[in-house]
């Protein structure tokens, strides 16, 4: 079985600001670990993933994510946020080699100017 | 084509009523999933393909539901006698390989639907 649980539900950041989005997961399988990013009437749009190389993970537009078994957790952050990374993003976790996604609860990122 | 096409875009259907959507995985995609996103949720698995076989029904929230793909490649999702309950984002995934996981998923767009 797996889960995800995102600790906070919504993020307000000012532009130019880092962004810290946090995600715990449980498997009981080594995971494959991904970061997904959903704009208003659009489809879901892979930020970045981790499948058991480096544990530091980097996606595009400037989103990284650092991947640490001793704490269960994949948080994603980037160092300075831009009006567009306004979204909801979504912490997903699947058996490694898997197929089925286990999706977080949502975190909704405002970018204040 | 270019990406996961879901058609219709927006569907209102009155309770009871039946209801199909449709998805167009990218050509070529062994793998195909469909997920329920509920108003303010992620989105929840319902049921995966692999070409023209339903490997994993088990998201199905009930026997109301009822997915396919004939020739491995169009999918269809049905939903019969729809309830208040079923008003949600309904998306499709593909993904080229049979271990996705590995290799990445494209969604579509995603249908709502909205049951009144």
């Amino acid at each position: 079985a797996q889960s995800v649980t995102q600790l906070d539900s919504h993020v307000s950041v000012s532009e130019g600001t880092p962004v810290l989005l946090r995600c715990n997961y449980s498997s009981s399988y080594s995971p494959s670990l991904f970061w997904y990013v959903q704009h208003p009437n659009k489809g879901l749009q892979l930020l970045l993933k981790y499948t058991s190389a480096a544990t530091l993970v980097k996606g595009i537009n400037g989103f990284e994510a650092e991947f640490k078994k001793s704490e269960t957790s994949f948080h994603l952050t980037k160092p300075s946020a831009h009006m567009s990374d306004a979204a909801e993003y979504f912490c997903v976790v699947s058996k490694a080699a898997g197929n089925k996604l286990t999706f977080g609860g949502g975190t909704r990122v405002l970018v204040k100017p | 084509g270019a990406g996961v096409s879901q058609s219709p875009r927006y569907k209102v259907a009155k309770r009871g009523q039946d209801v199909a959507l449709r998805c167009d995985p990218i050509s070529g995609h062994v793998s195909l999933f469909w997920y329920q996103q509920a108003l303010g949720q992620g989105p929840e698995f319902l049921t995966y393909f692999q070409n023209e076989a339903q490997l994993d029904k088990s998201g199905l929230p009930s026997d109301r539901f009822f997915a396919e793909r004939p020739e491995g490649s169009v999918s269809t999702l049905k939903i019969q006698r729809t309830q208040q309950e079923d008003s949600a984002v309904y998306l499709c995934a593909s993904s080229i390989r049979t271990a996705p996981s590995l290799y990445g998923y494209t969604f579509g767009s995603g249908t709502r639907l909205t049951v009144v």
